[in-house]
């Protein structure tokens, strides 16, 4: 166990429709990590936020869009959801330097239909 | 910026035979490099990690990697296969420019046959 919490662990929608995911970073730590893993694309850096501010962004969709709340949980929001966007969705988090461990949540299943 | 390839999508090794994953990096400044094992159904754990002082570094589950500059590689080693570590792992590359990006391989999936 990582000590980070992803909620819902499995979820189906269909198309157009917007969902959002959940993540609980370990105690203690700031920083929040997005990351999407599909067979195609495999895994994917979405975005970090640390401290409740953006910190890097990487392949990101302009239809999603994610945000680190005061009690340092995030959320990622996706919409306009297409059939492509079924995959896998981890959250990672650690204190915040590039050279810690990310520990990783179990993951969210995002299926779209 | 960095980049990482995996050479090999899968690779398939006997029980008790050599494990050997490789790494390749592309880096314009002293990366820092992770390897991650992911299970079925998991989420990514790390096995060990380069950042700084020896370039041999020892990791869990009997795994080693070494951090050959010259090469700009960093190997995954483990001397005898175990059925246990079937999985996919994941070589992971961080510096200290452009952001706290890690940017992660493309995964090599282990087969280990009985």
């Amino acid at each position: 166990d990582s000590g980070v919490t992803q909620t819902p662990k499995h979820l189906i929608t269909a198309t157009g429709q917007r969902v959002t995911l959940r993540c609980s970073p370990r105690s203690g730590d700031l920083s929040v990590y997005w990351y999407q893993q599909s067979l195609d694309q495999g895994l994917q850096f979405l975005i970090q936020y640390y401290n409740g501010e953006e910190r890097a962004k990487g392949n990101i969709l302009e239809r999603f869009s994610a945000q680190q709340f005061p009690d340092l949980h995030s959320e990622l929001n996706l919409s306009s959801l297409e059939l492509g966007d079924s995959a896998l969705y981890f959250c990672a988090s650690n204190v915040g330097e590039n050279t810690d461990t990310q520990y990783f949540g179990p993951g969210t299943r995002l299926t779209v239909l | 910026a960095q980049s990482v390839t995996q050479l090999g999508s899968h690779v398939s090794v006997s029980e008790g035979a050599l494990v050997l994953l490789r790494c390749n990096y592309s880096s314009s400044v002293p990366p820092y490099l992770f390897w991650y094992v992911q299970y079925p159904n998991q989420g990514l754990q790390l096995l060990l990690k380069y950042t700084t002082g020896a370039t041999l570094v020892k990791g869990i589950n009997g795994f080693e990697a070494e951090f050959k500059k010259s090469e700009t590689s960093f190997h995954l080693t483990k001397p005898s296969a175990h059925m246990s570590d079937a999985a996919e792992y994941f070589c992971a590359v961080s510096t200290n420019t452009g952001g706290f990006k890690t940017i992660f391989g493309a995964g090599t999936r282990l087969f280990v046959k009985a």
